[in-house]
């Protein structure tokens, strides 16, 4: 069974600065690892995803991130932190390998606070 | 109407109530899931539909019964639910065939009193 785990509920950081958002799942076979954002009162929008091939991923809003599979980590990252970036990340991993439909495990979502 | 809409957006029921949510897609996907948000808990994955198949149960109480009409609709049949049943129900559909990404609507906020 596969699992996610993301450091820190919450984590603050000044408009302007680097955000660093941790992910770390475990999974039995080659995993695809995404990552999405929800706004207040809205539904999960996906930023990337790593499915095969190159392990630093680029998405929308300026995020990328990268899979290292030794570290089984899956950190998120943007240079400089914009206000609107508030909002709540969700790191998640399927081991759909054989493309299928199956549900996705997600972390338990980090708060990211943007202070002016 | 595009992708994933997700009716009523907020919903105030009774215990002894029986209610639906509904969701349809605008995407031409043929797998559809429910999954529930609960306050400090993950995403929960509730059932998965593949080509209108029910594929996963994730143990669910059988108060909630979904139901998959075609691949463009999903509902949820709520009946004698209970306080803790009270989060925010979000549905997602994929492409079956495209590394699983899901698209997500913007969910129905459930509060049972």
């Amino acid at each position: 069974a596969q699992s996610v785990t993301q450091l820190g509920s919450h984590v603050s950081v000044s408009e302007g600065a680097l955000v660093l958002l941790r992910c770390n799942y475990s999974s039995s076979v080659p995993p695809y690892l995404f990552w999405y954002v929800q706004y207040p009162n809205q539904g999960l929008q996906l930023l990337l995803k790593y499915t095969t091939g190159a392990t630093l991923v680029k998405g929308i809003n300026g995020f990328e991130a990268e899979f290292k599979k030794s570290e089984t980590s899956f950190h998120l990252t943007k240079p400089s932190a914009h206000m609107s970036d508030a909002a709540e990340y969700f790191c998640a991993v399927s081991d759909d390998s054989g493309g299928g439909a199956d549900g996705l495990t997600f972390g338990k979502g980090t708060h990211l606070i943007i202070q002016p | 109407e595009t992708g994933v809409t997700q009716t009523p957006r907020h919903l105030v029921m009774g215990m002894t109530n029986k209610k639906s949510l509904k969701c349809e897609q605008h995407l031409g996907h043929n797998a559809m899931y429910w999954y529930k948000q609960s306050a400090k808990k993950p995403l929960e994955l509730m059932f998965v539909y593949n080509f209108k198949e029910q594929t996963e149960n994730n143990s669910v109480p059988s108060r909630f019964s979904p139901e998959c009409p075609n691949s463009s609709h999903l509902f949820l049949h709520l009946h004698t639910l209970q306080p803790e049943d009270s989060a925010l129900y979000l549905c997602a559909s994929s492409q079956r065939q495209r590394y699983n990404e899901q698209f997500f609507g913007p969910g129905t906020r459930l509060t049972v009193l």
